[in-house]
């Protein structure tokens, strides 16, 4: 049961232009949102998070929205870079939520490949 | 400020062969410790999670295991490995008792079992 979908495993986007990562989730409990970005042979970076008691969170470049109703949010990297090209994560935990021992683990997506061309 | 040091970055081991992967954080105490798996197409799968010496919860049963002998070392071990277990193995580290936090990775240790 994947609770955490990411639909698209990879998006092309021209230098200067708007990405933009989506991703669902299905458990209302979650109340806490990351996204991850991920280099090959390397270990996944933090980006940005937002608290379900927010729909925007926003730094620099990356911008995070949230839209709890849909079960949805989206990551925004404007403009884009040809240094922002790598896999992009996200993630959400509960505090409410017993995940791998104790609450409030991360649970992941699979990730979308993000492709910025010059 | 804190680093999370794990080794090696790559490993080939044939299968049947046991498997020890080492992760050591620095610069905080008592923090909560993971290993993730990373396989293809499977995004990152939770393993092992600790939250003290010697506490391991296993999130996912296999033909692995995970041991804390100190605060902050946390290793990953096989007595056999599997072909499936090859992968794309991560420990990360998190504050204690600050859950909605980020997760902090390593950089990851690439296994090929052969």
């Amino acid at each position: 049961d994947q609770q955490v979908k990411q639909n698209s495993p990879s998006l092309s986007v021209q230098e200067g232009r708007i990405s933009i990562l989506n991703c669902d989730y299905t458990n209302s409990m979650f109340d806490y949102f990351l996204w991850y970005k991920k280099y090959p042979a390397e270990g996944p970076t933090f980006l940005i998070s937002i608290s379900s008691i927010k729909d925007k969170n926003e730094d620099g470049r990356f911008t995070v929205f949230l839209n709890k109703s849909a079960k949805h949010l989206s990551l925004h990297i404007v403009p884009s870079q040809p240094g922002d090209s790598a896999v992009y994560f996200c993630a959400a935990s509960a505090l409410t939520m017993n995940y791998g021992g104790s609450q409030g683990n991360l649970i992941f997506g699979k990730g979308t490949k993000l492709s910025v061309k010059p | 400020s804190q680093t999370i040091h794990q080794w090696p970055a790559t490993l080939v081991q044939p299968v049947g062969s046991p498997l020890s992967l080492e992760c050591t954080v620095e610069g905080t105490s008592n923090p909560n410790l993971y290993w993730y798996r990373q396989a293809a197409g499977r995004g990152l799968q939770l393993l092992f999670y600790s939250v003290g010496i010697g506490q391991i919860s296993s999130e996912v049963p296999q033909n692995l295991s995970a041991s804390r002998p100190q605060d902050r070392q946390f290793i990953l071990s096989s007595k056999k490995l599997l072909l499936s277990d090859s992968g794309f193995y991560l420990c990360a580290w998190m504050r204690f008792g600050r859950p909605n936090s980020p997760l902090h990775f390593g950089n990851g240790t690439r296994l090929t079992v052969t």
